[in-house]
């Protein structure tokens, strides 16, 4: 049983430049959500998509945007990067018929984004 | 942006001992998790607490759900090397119940001496 995979591993950008960054959840699961983690410090939410759709988003600008397709995959796209955008992004996986039960939510191993 | 109090932010322990470290808030949470982060990977989920007062235990990790539902508690017996790494705790406000939009803490750094 895969887990949560994550594209690529690792991604150099320069800034103004635009990055996708993908992931695939845990079989069973339907529910996918974004993290940015910065050099240090704990994950943020980035925001969730659940049935194609973003159902939560946390204090991120537009700039940052996201897809879900039918088999559950997810995308996440950053426009015009920053230097700050620097970060460990990170993919979490969870099923959202035992959400208010089993409130579980498992990591990939992250796409690294460097800025230059 | 928002991340819980999570102490202490580092420890340098002997192989052997007890680790314990908690991590508050000033929000009510219905669901606290908690990760360790080895570096350049991503979080693995270690243990998950549901209801105020519960003490759940894996291995020789036992977490806590503090009564007032604005804490939780991570202890390690017994530690051995493999331990080194980062502890995130995460919850899940009362507000966003039912959803996966988890605030985590600052982390732990914790280094195990042989």
């Amino acid at each position: 049983d895969a887990g949560v995979t994550q594209s690529p591993t690792h991604l150099i950008k320069t800034r103004g430049q635009q990055v996708t960054l993908r992931c695939s959840p845990k079989s069973g699961h339907d529910t996918v959500s974004w993290y940015q983690q910065a050099l240090g410090q704990g994950p943020q939410f980035i925001f969730q998509y659940y049935e194609e759709e973003e159902r939560q988003r946390g204090n991120f600008p537009d700039r940052f945007s996201g897809h879900q397709f039918p088999n559950y995959s997810s995308e996440l796209n950053v426009n015009a990067l920053l230097l700050g955008d620097s970060a460990l992004y990170l993919c979490a996986s969870s099923s959202k018929l035992l959400a208010l039960r089993f409130n579980e939510q498992f990591f990939g191993p992250g796409t690294r984004l460097t800025v230059l | 942006g928002q991340q819980l109090n999570q102490s202490p932010q580092s420890m340098f322990i002997q192989e052997g001992e007890d680790v314990s470290m908690n991590c508050t808030s000033s929000s009510i949470f219905n669901t606290w998790l908690w990760y360790k982060q080895d570096p350049g990977e991503g979080p693995v989920l270690l243990i998950a607490l549901y209801k105020a007062g519960e003490l759940t235990s894996n291995g020789r990790l036992t977490a806590q759900f503090g009564i007032t539902r604005k804490d939780s508690f991570l202890n390690i017996s017994a530690s051995i090397p493999s331990d080194v790494g980062i502890y995130f705790c995460a919850g899940n406000p009362l507000r966003s119940s039912g959803t996966y939009k988890y605030i985590f803490g600052t982390g732990t750094r914790l280094k195990v001496l042989a």
